[in-house]
């Protein structure tokens, strides 16, 4: 079976300042982990993913992510947030050898203050 | 390519209803996925298809809820008959063999009263 766990359902950061977005997952293979994100009344983004290759992945929009095995650990990060960067992130494992069924974390929002 | 087109955007029934909610995949993606998304329950996996087969139909909440892909270029989800509990926005997405991520649709924004 395999699980995702974002530890926070809430983000605040002023513009300009660094975001840290935490996911842990659960998996007995090697998974295909992602990043989506979802804007308001819009439809879900893919920001990156890792797929056993760099450990270190980035994705659009200035978001990286780093696969820790060892932590079981997918951190989202970005250096410097943007206005535009207030929506609802979404850490995803999913399992190639079945049909690529993905499992959604519970999300975490992001607010950006000015 | 357009994406994944999902059709109607938005959806207002009356309770009893037959509502039929529309997908169209990605030309060329042979997975196909329904989600539903609400405030109280986040995203949830309803049913998934691979090449037009349902693989796992067990996150459809119950009898009321059915879907079809008929081919690849098309895949239906009703629901019959429709409750206010059913509010939710649906989504859509697919993907396909040789990669793992899904693209999805701008969902369907479905309003039962």
């Amino acid at each position: 079976a395999q699980s995702v766990t974002q530890l926070d359902s809430h983000v605040s950061v002023s513009e300009g300042t660094p975001v840290l977005l935490r996911c842990n997952y659960s998996s007995s293979y090697s998974p295909s982990l992602f990043w989506y994100v979802q804007h308001p009344n819009k439809g879900l983004q893919l920001l990156l993913k890792y797929t056993s290759a760099a450990t270190l992945v980035k994705g659009i929009n200035g978001f990286e992510a780093e696969f820790k095995k060892s932590e079981t650990s997918f951190h989202l990060t970005k250096p410097s947030a943007h206005m535009s960067d207030a929506a609802e992130y979404f850490c995803v494992v999913t399992k190639k050898a079945a049909g690529n069924k993905l499992t959604f974390g519970g999300g975490t929002r992001v607010l950006v203050k000015p | 390519d357009a994406g994944v087109i999902q059709s109607p955007r938005h959806e207002v029934t009356e309770m009893g209803q037959e509502v039929t909610l529309r997908c169209k995949p990605i030309s060329g993606h042979n997975s196909l996925f329904w989600y539903r998304q609400t405030m109280m329950r986040g995203l949830e996996l309803l049913i998934y298809f691979n090449n037009n087969v349902p693989i796992d139909d067990s996150g459809m909440p119950e009898d009321r809820f059915s879907a079809k892909m008929p081919n690849a270029s098309f895949s239906t989800l009703k629901i019959q008959p429709s409750e206010p509990r059913d509010s939710a926005v649906y989504f859509c997405a697919s993907g396909d063999s040789m990669n793992t991520e899904a693209f999805f649709g701008q969902g369907t924004r479905l309003t039962v009263v």
